[in-house]
């Protein structure tokens, strides 16, 4: 089956910094979305991009089908961005980056 | 609905003990997916509905887990002589078609002591 990593594990920023979140995949695509687990555990949506660039206020996702690969760009960070934020691929989920945006 | 909805939010059983989890999905939405959660983890696939059939089984445990959707909309979890190894939260979502975008309901935390 499909295989899909995300990179990094852990990440800690001061509010205000920028971040690149990173989904790698081992197939070819045709479903790919990013989630924001909140502190409840709801599973958020954030993009649904299996291909090209999206844009939503500060964040924005980027496929490169043809590379395997999705990067999620979170700008000017916040506390309230913090939590778990998982790529799936073919609703494979990876293991996430846990994102945690100090004061 | 306006959203997936599952039912109950929480459940503690007795290990051994039968247990039904529900899952109503966003109305019009074909596809149905449940999950599994663990702690630190990231939600692990189970079973996918395309309107009353499960296309895919194949995350399945073992023989003590069964989902049905016989209408093709409200769908049941059900899992016998539950184990302590069970304890997870069972995450549940629905898409207009197979694997388009996928909505997830708040889940179902399951305790088994």
């Amino acid at each position: 089956g499909i295989q899909v990593e995300q990179s990094p594990p852990d990440l800690i920023l001061q509010e205000g910094a920028n971040s690149t979140l990173r989904c790698n995949f081992s197939d070819s695509v045709n479903n790919l979305q990013w989630f924001h687990q909140n502190p409840w555990g709801q599973l958020i949506n954030l993009f649904y991009i299996p291909s090209g660039t999206k844009q939503n206020g500060r964040l924005s996702a980027t496929t490169v089908a043809t590379e395997r690969y999705s990067l999620l760009y979170i700008s000017s960070s916040q506390t309230t961005d913090s939590g778990v934020y998982f790529c799936a691929v073919e609703l494979v989920f990876g293991k996430g980056t846990k994102l945690t945006v100090n004061p | 609905g306006a959203g997936v909805s599952q039912t109950p939010s929480n459940k503690v059983t007795e290990k051994g003990k039968y247990v039904e989890l529900r899952c109503d999905p966003i109305s019009g939405h074909t596809a149905l997916y449940w999950y599994r959660q663990s702690l630190g983890q990231g939600p692990e696939f189970l079973i996918y509905f395309q309107g009353t059939g499960a296309a895919d089984d194949s995350g399945l445990p073992n023989d003590r887990f069964f989902a049905v959707r016989p209408e093709g909309s409200v769908s049941t979890l059900k899992i016998q002589r539950t184990e302590r190894g069970d304890s997870a939260v069972y995450l549940c979502a629905s898409s207009w078609g197979g694997l388009t975008e996928a909505f997830f309901g708040q889940g179902t935390r399951l305790t088994v002591v």
